[in-house]
């Protein structure tokens, strides 16, 4: 069975352009949620949705948005970058059926912002 | 506002000996805490989950403990392995069943001595 999967791997951008993240949950799993992880800090949250609607916010700027299609896959939009942006982002989904779930995380996009 | 902290932030053990990490987080209001390891560069993979209502978790080599009114939570590895290189990260999930959001800590790195 396939895992959480990401895409693209690696990403270089500018400060001020805009970027798109892709997730694909694992067969089955209808909560997406999206972290932040900066060079030796644990994952920061900044969304998560289930069946396409925000079921959770973090402390990040309106910059940042995301968005789950009818298929659960789901987007993390960031505009205007910063070269704070730069971290990896890391993508994890579940069933969300029982309270005690694994949550699986994908590997990761690592976004460096020059 | 949960605050999760491990440590220490690095330990260098020899192979074969046994090893506990610490975590320990600020608000008992928990769903479960659960353990994750980290390869350089890559995502997360989950170790163990324990419940709020447990007190430990076993798997394999690994198992983890659970102290909610004391806050606290370890993870123990016997007879290390070269292999358990790796960074460790706890992280709490929050007492509300539709968010799924996990608060981690800066995590652990494990280096194992051949």
């Amino acid at each position: 069975d396939a895992g959480v999967t990401q895409s693209p791997t690696h990403l270089i951008k500018t400060r001020g352009q805009h970027v798109t993240l892709r997730c694909s949950p694992i067969s089955g799993h209808k909560s997406v949620s999206w972290y932040q992880q900066v060079l030796g800090q644990g994952p920061q949250f900044i969304f998560q949705y289930y069946e396409k609607e925000e079921r959770g916010r973090g402390n990040f700027p309106d910059r940042f948005s995301a968005r789950q299609f009818p298929n659960y896959s789901s987007e993390l939009n960031v505009n205007a970058l910063l070269l704070g942006d730069s971290a990896l982002y890391l993508c994890a989904s579940s069933a969300l059926v029982m309270a005690n779930e694994k949550l699986f995380f994908g590997s990761g996009t690592q976004l460096s912002v020059l | 506002k949960q605050e999760v902290t491990q440590i220490p932030a690095a330990l260098s053990v020899p192979e074969g000996e046994n090893l506990v990490l610490n975590c320990s987080f600020t608000d008992s209001a928990i769903y479960n805490l659960q353990w994750f390891r980290q390869d350089p560069g890559k995502g997360l993979t989950s170790l163990l989950l324990i419940q709020s209502s447990q007190r430990e978790q076993t798997s394999g080599r690994l198992n983890a403990s659970l102290d909610k009114s004391s806050g606290r939570s370890t993870l123990y590895i016997a007879a290390s392995q070269p292999g358990d290189s790796a960074t460790y990260l706890c992280a709490a999930r929050g007492d509300n069943f539709g968010n799924e959001k996990l608060t981690f800590g800066t995590g652990t790195r494990l280096t194992i001595i051949p």
